[in-house]
This record gives C-alpha cells, sequence and structure tokens, in this order.
C-alpha cells in the first residue's frame, strides 16, 4: 500500500494567497484526519472525517481555514487568505475504524508564508 | 480526560534498552494509554498501546503500572533509527479523535 499521500510536500507562498493542500488517504480507511503541527502548539487536530462527512471540526481555528472530502480517495485543507502565522506542518492521516491504534499519516505538507 | 506528562527529553546508548517513562495519575478506567512516535520530517506512527496489562509487539513492550498512573514503553535493544519524539496518550477509544492528545512528548536521542 502507497500510504497517506499528501501533496505538496512543500510550499511558500506570500501573505494573502489562497493555499490548498491535498490528500488522499488509504485505500478502504473511513476517517480522514487533518492535524497541523507547530513548535510552539505541537501536534494539533482541525477536522476528522467520516465516510467523507465532516464529524467534528472544532480545532479548526477560523473561517481562513476550510477542508472538503469531496470522495473517499480525496481531501483538501484550503487556507484563503494565508497568514504568516499559519506556517507549519499540516499532516493528513486516516485510519479504517474508529479507534487510537490504527491511524496512518502522511509525511505531511510543509507550509512557509512569507 | 487524562494527561499525561513525560520527560522532555532523553539519551540512550545504542543497543541498550531505552525506558520512556509516562505519567497518567488521573486516567480513567476505561482510557487505554497509547504510544506513537514521529521520527524527524515524517508522521507520527503507532507503537503499542495497553488497558491494564502489559503488552508486547515487533516493536516495543508496554508496561503499564498496577494502579495505571504510569507506564513505560521499553525499546529493547535501541537502534540509532529508534531517535524520534516519542507521545504517550491516554484516551478511552470512544469519545471523539479531539481527545487524542498529542503533547510535547519525550525527545529520545540513540547515541552510538
Amino acid at each position: 500500500d502507497a500510504g497517506v499521500i499528501q501533496s505538496p510536500r512543500h510550499e511558500v507562498t506570500e501573505m494573502g494567497q489562497e493555499v490548498t493542500l491535498r490528500c488522499k488517504p488509504i485505500s478502504g480507511h473511513d476517517y480522514l484526519f487533518w492535524y497541523r503541527q507547530t513548535m510552539m502548539r505541537g501536534l494539533e487536530l482541525l477536522i476528522y472525517f467520516n465516510n467523507n462527512v465532516p464529524i467534528d471540526d472544532s480545532g479548526m481555528p477560523e473561517d481562513r481555514f476550510s477542508a472538503k472530502m469531496p470522495n473517499a480517495s480525496f481531501s483538501t485543507l484550503k487556507i484563503q487568505p494565508s497568514e504568516p502565522r499559519d506556517s507549519a506542518v499540516y499532516f493528513c492521516a486516516s485510519s479504517w475504524t474508529f479507534s487510537g491504534n490504527t491511524i496512518y499519516f502522511g509525511e505531511g505538507s510543509w507550509l512557509t508564508v512569507v | 480526560d487524562a494527561k499525561t506528562t513525560q520527560p522532555p527529553s532523553m539519551d540512550c546508548a545504542e543497543g541498550r534498552a531505552a525506558n520512556l517513562p509516562c505519567n497518567h495519575s488521573t486516567i480513567s478506567g476505561n482510557e487505554y494509554v497509547y504510544w506513537y512516535r514521529q521520527i524527524h520530517s515524517q508522521g507520527p506512527q503507532y507503537i503499542i498501546h495497553g488497558l491494564k496489562n502489559n503488552e508486547t509487539n515487533e516493536m516495543a513492550s508496554l508496561i503499564i503500572t498496577e494502579d495505571r498512573k504510569s507506564s513505560t514503553l521499553i525499546l529493547p535493544h535501541a537502534t540509532l533509527r529508534d531517535t524520534a519524539v516519542y507521545y504517550c496518550i491516554a484516551w478511552d477509544g470512544k469519545t471523539s479523535y479531539d481527545k487524542v492528545i498529542f503533547g510535547p512528548g519525550t525527545s529520545l536521542s540513540v547515541i552510538p
């Protein structure tokens, strides 16, 4: 299996620009997660989906952030407009069941907003 | 939700056992202890979990005290590739995933 695939791996963008991060979960996984990791705040859950439906988006920092999952094999996390404080590593993860030992993470998208 | 505390960093000689402690004194009876690790520039990776009994798999062993207030992750023969941040998480497996809290973890350095 190819694992969770994220793109882009690295992105540098200017403040105010729209950023779209993409994720392909492991085939057959019903849960998809978006996390953000910074030095200050550590690893934070932003939102997660079950069967393409958002279940909990309480971690989404503000309205500039949005996430969609149009089908079982694709999800996006969009930031519009981006700000320097959005600079972080964004991880996508997926799981085939609701448990704590079946979460598989991608390699992350490293975002720098200048 | 139980909070966990871990030492910020530890060193271990290559080939020796690495014993990573975790304190979870407020853990509730239905909360499991999960361990994940994050190698630099990669996403976290599941290692092992347990409720009451000690557990062992191909990666590590987990020792949970009888009162369940603390646990120890044991890497029996640490290698350089085990250098990573290790996270101890307490979660009941039923409430929302936002209760799966990755704290600061322990940064383990395996030294040649």
